[in-house]
């Protein structure tokens, strides 16, 4: 089952411009991470937040956390078309284990 | 991180036969994962393979249609049995990196039954 939900579902820009997605969860979380998948690829790790955290940047990425509303955020500042793709909020399972995945955001860049 | 490699890339095959995807790991992990990608979905958790152990199968998802090995460390195979239409997914194993390498997957195996 899915942990959450992602929104917008699918975003539009222009190169250069900065893209921001949401997310948000059901349960309590010890962190949560973003996946990028490129093309119906494998998953790419992004980045890890933790519970404690409210904000974590990592290159162009920064990605928040608001454990209150149960919901994060990642933003990417000047896309890329290389940006192209999906986004994937993940937390653990139950078990603490495995990765639930959102229902993603599709992200496309143009140039 | 590790790094997985995942086989067939792709395959098209007929209805009522049987496929088995191989996820081979470059380090040993304790729990490797199997998911399914309906098209244009998110990834639906399916089972999470032990060494030595049965599987444990989520909701929805049973043995004998998604039988799993796992026979080693480093290896695991998902075999989907009876194939029909409906299970035209991407098939995509993963195993925790650590910390805060997150979890490595493996590129996936985009099946088409028909």
């Amino acid at each position: 089952s899915q942990q959450g939900e992602e929104d917008p579902q699918a975003l539009s820009i222009q190169e250069g411009e900065n893209a921001t997605m949401n997310c948000s969860y059901k349960t309590s979380i010890n962190n949560l991470q973003w996946y990028r998948q490129n093309s119906g690829r494998g998953l790419v790790h992004l980045i890890l937040i933790r519970s404690n955290e409210r904000e974590k940047h990592s290159g162009r990425l920064r990605v928040t956390l608001d454990t209150s509303k149960k919901s994060s955020s990642l933003l990417i500042t000047a896309s890329r078309a290389a940006d192209t793709a999906s986004y994937f909020c993940a937390t653990a399972n139950q078990a603490g284990t495995a990765l639930i995945f959102g229902k993603g955001t599709t992200l496309s860049v143009s140039s | 991180s590790a790094v997985i490699s995942q086989k067939p890339s792709r395959d098209i095959c007929q209805r009522g036969t049987s496929l088995t995807i191989q996820c081979q790991v470059d380090s040993q992990v304790t729990m490797m994962f199997w998911y399914r990608q309906q098209p244009g979905q998110s990834l639906t958790l399916i089972a999470t393979a032990n060494q030595g152990s049965e599987a444990t199968y989520e909701s929805g998802f049973v043995i004998d249609k998604f039988p799993i090995s796992r026979p080693n460390l480093t290896f695991s195979t998902l075999t989907v049995s009876n194939m029909s239409p409906e299970d035209s997914s991407i098939y995509l194993c993963s195993a925790n990196g650590g910390s805060e390498r997150g979890y490595t997957f493996g590129s996936g195996t985009r099946l088409t039954v028909v």
